[in-house]
C-alpha cells in the first residue's frame, strides 16, 4: 500500500535551515507529484508548492518561494523540502502528500519543525 | 487567492444524527473541464488529514458512504448521515483549481 514516512521532529535555531525528508513506498514514485503542507499548531492548513518527481518540475505557493525548495532524490523514491532562514513563524507541522486523480489522496505523518534559540 | 469560507466553525451532534458543514469559495471553481475542483477533508484528533471527498461529489476510497459531498461552482456542502464516534475531529474544504491552493479554516465536529 502507499505509504510517505516523514522524517522525524526537528528542533532548529532561528536562522538556521533544515531540510525535511518524505520517502515514498508502494508506489512508481516518478508517476505522482508531492506536494508540502504547512500547518501551524491549532491551525488551518497552507499549501507549499508541489515537485515532479520525474522532471524536478516545481510550483510554489508565492507566500512560500524564498522559503522552500522542493527537491527529489529518484534513487531512494525521496522528497525533500528545505526550509531557510527559519523564524518562530516557520514553527509548524509539515506535511508531504501525493497527489493522485488532482486530489490529495495520501498524506505522510508529518514532521513538526519548532525554530527556537 | 481564492478565499474559502466553512460554517460552522464548530457543530455538535448526536451519535446517529445527520450533520452538515458549509463552505463557499470567493470565485468559481468550476473548470471549463466540467469538473469542480473542491475537496473535503477530514484530521482526526492528532492525525493527517485524509481526504473524504475529491471533485466536490466523489467519494475517496474507503471512505463510508455516510459521507456525501454537493453543491454548485461556490457553495458546497459536506453531510454526514448517522454519525458515529470515529467521525470527530476538523473537517475542511479545499480547492486545487489555482495557484495557491487553499484551504477553509476548518470545523470541529463534536459529539453531544
Amino acid at each position: 500500500q502507499v505509504n510517505l514516512l516523514q522524517s522525524g521532529a526537528a528542533l532548529v535555531k532561528p536562522g538556521a535551515s533544515v531540510k525535511l525528508s518524505c520517502k515514498a513506498s508502494g508506489y512508481t514514485f516518478t508517476d505522482y507529484y508531492i506536494h508540502w503542507v504547512k500547518q501551524s499548531h491549532g491551525k488551518s492548513l497552507e499549501w507549499i508548492g508541489y515537485i515532479n518527481p520525474n522532471s524536478g518540475y516545481t510550483n510554489y505557493n508565492e507566500k512560500f518561494k524564498s522559503k522552500a525548495t522542493l527537491t527529489v532524490d529518484k534513487s531512494t523514491n525521496t522528497a525533500y523540502m528545505e526550509l531557510s532562514r527559519l523564524t518562530s513563524e516557520d514553527s509548524a507541522t509539515y506535511y508531504c502528500t501525493r497527489v493522485t486523480i488532482a486530489a490529495m489522496r495520501n498524506w505522510g505523518q508529518g514532521t513538526l519543525v519548532t525554530v527556537s534559540s | 487567492d481564492i478565499v474559502m469560507t466553512q460554517a460552522p466553525l464548530s457543530v455538535s451532534v448526536t451519535p446517529g444524527e445527520s450533520a452538515s458543514i458549509s463552505c463557499r469559495s470567493s470565485k468559481s471553481l468550476l473548470h471549463s473541464n466540467g469538473i469542480t475542483y473542491v475537496y473535503w477533508y477530514l484530521q482526526k484528533p492528532g492525525k493527517s488529514p485524509q481526504l473524504l471527498i475529491y471533485r466536490m461529489s466523489n467519494l475517496a476510497s474507503g471512505v463510508p458512504d455516510r459521507f456525501s459531498g454537493s453543491g454548485s461552482e461556490t457553495d458546497f456542502t459536506l453531510k454526514i448521515s448517522r454519525v458515529e464516534a470515529e467521525d470527530v475531529g476538523i473537517y475542511y474544504c479545499g480547492q486545487l483549481l489555482e495557484n495557491p491552493y487553499t484551504f477553509g479554516a476548518g470545523t470541529k465536529l463534536e459529539l453531544k
